[in-house]
């Protein structure tokens, strides 16, 4: 079973911020957190990962909370083309589980 | 960056035909590979992990003897969906790692129709 909680949806206009929260609040010390994004009919894309640290990419932002509960992924300034369903996975490479995901809809 | 190519990317077959599906890591070899399944509007669900030169390990509820898995060298795995029944039809997408604690790298998928 899927160790993350995440909305089932959400809404964004284009060139604004897009904020995607998870809850991971069972996560152990050795475990990840991995956000992947899966757009229509395609296989997932990796976006980012981190352990502890908040991380930043060309792609997005990683926010983990001290307590390493939870975590939001930050796309900048999103674009039509972001709108995708993306997973917040924690755990490490012996076994990855997806649960169901958010729904991105960026909208102009 | 690591690439997975996955082939084919959509098949039609008749029930009762079996079907390849093959996985390959380019440019970096995989030791171990996963095999995922997609319904429509659901999320990924693991099917198998399969390693190289051994057996592969199967999701609680998954019929190994239907879902043949084989991963003869370490930049090839194939899934054979056995006697196929439309019930099989799914989008069915496979992984492998490509270093260290980066996740998986994905292939493109594969969608299966049978009729």
């Amino acid at each position: 079973d899927a160790k993350t909680t995440q909305p089932p949806s959400m809404d964004c206009a284009e060139g604004r911020a897009a904020n995607l929260p998870c809850n991971h609040s069972t996560i152990s010390g050795n475990e990840y957190v991995y956000w992947y994004r899966q757009i229509h009919s395609q296989g997932p894309q990796y976006i980012i990962h981190g352990l502890k640290n908040n991380e930043t990419n060309e792609m997005a932002s990683l926010i983990i909370t001290e307590d390493r509960k939870s975590s939001t992924l930050i796309l900048p300034h999103a674009t039509l083309r972001d709108t995708a369903v993306y997973y917040c996975i924690v755990g490490n490479n012996n076994d990855m589980r997806f649960g169901a995901g958010t729904r991105l809809t960026v909208k102009p | 960056g690591a690439v997975v190519s996955q082939h084919p990317s959509r098949v039609i077959c008749k029930s009762g035909t079996s079907v390849k599906i093959e996985c390959r890591s380019l440019d970096f070899q995989a030791t171990t590979m996963f095999w995922y399944r997609q319904f429509p509007k659901q999320s990924l669900m693991l099917m198998a992990t399969s390693n190289e030169g051994s057996k592969a390990t199967y999701e609680q509820g998954v019929e190994k003897d239907k879902f043949l898995i084989n991963h003869a060298s370490l930049t090839l795995s194939t899934l054979t969906v056995t006697s196929a029944h439309p019930e099989d039809s799914s989008f069915y997408i496979c992984s492998a790692i490509y270093r260290g604690n980066y996740g998986y790298t994905f292939g493109s998928g594969t969608r299966l129709t049978v009729v």
